[in-house]
């Protein structure tokens, strides 16, 4: 099992441009979560899905989009990137709502 | 808002025991206790959760107080690689509701040699 994984791992964009982090899970978990972490602070909930076809706004949408299109694969994008989005992304999973989560390595993003 | 008070860090000397208190007064009955840690720059790591009864896996043990209101997480003999930032974090045990995960600061836990 590789549990969860992302990708990239790191990524520099300029202002504007547009990018897709992937977020994949192997453990056929129904829930699955995208956080970012500013320095000094904890993680903050950006979107989450409770399964394949739904996606839900977290505390901090704006700025971001999500699908769900297969059970295993989370994806969020980036339509216009500013650099407030400057952060790391981490991923998450879990079978049920209230189950223990899962975490991803992260992808650092700096935006210019 | 988080519903835990740690403290902001605490230092260990590696091969001693870890003891990370975590206050969680307003925990009603129906909330577990749960425990992550973060090493510097990766994905937080599950380490162990708990309802009322003490509770162990490989990882650690944790301490809850008989009224609930407070939980000790012991790293029984801490190593070099236990350096982190942990977190205690509540959440109810059931419902169809979504429940957030809710990271507070948590303490960071430095062990030297």
């Amino acid at each position: 099992n590789a549990g969860v994984t992302q990708t990239p791992k790191f990524r520099v964009l300029k202002t504007g441009q547009s990018m897709t982090l992937l977020c994949a899970q192997d453990m056929n978990h129904e829930y699955m979560y995208w956080y970012r972490q500013d320095p000094g602070m904890g993680l903050r909930l950006i979107h989450y899905s409770v399964g394949e076809g739904t996606t839900a706004k977290g505390e901090v949408p704006d700025g971001y989009n999500v699908s769900r299109l297969k059970k295993q694969n989370f994806l969020l994008g980036l339509e216009s990137a500013a650099p407030s989005q400057t952060s790391v992304y981490f991923c998450a999973s879990s079978y049920k709502v209230t189950d223990t989560q899962y975490f991803g390595p992260g992808t650092r993003l700096t935006v210019l | 808002d988080a519903k835990t008070t740690q403290p902001p860090s605490m230092d260990c000397a590696e091969g001693r025991a870890a003891n990370l208190p975590c206050n969680h007064s307003t925990i009603s009955g129906n909330e577990y206790v749960y425990w992550y840690r973060q090493i510097h720059s990766q994905g937080p790591q599950y380490i162990i959760h708990g309802l009322k009864n003490n509770e162990t896996n490989e990882m650690a043990s944790l301490i809850i107080t008989e009224d609930r209101k407070s939980s000790t997480l012991i790293l029984p003999h801490a190593t070099l690689r236990d350096t982190a930032v942990y977190y205690c974090i509540v959440r109810p045990r059931g419902g169809t509701g979504f429940q957030k995960l809710v990271f507070g600061t948590g303490t960071r836990l430095l062990v030297s040699p």
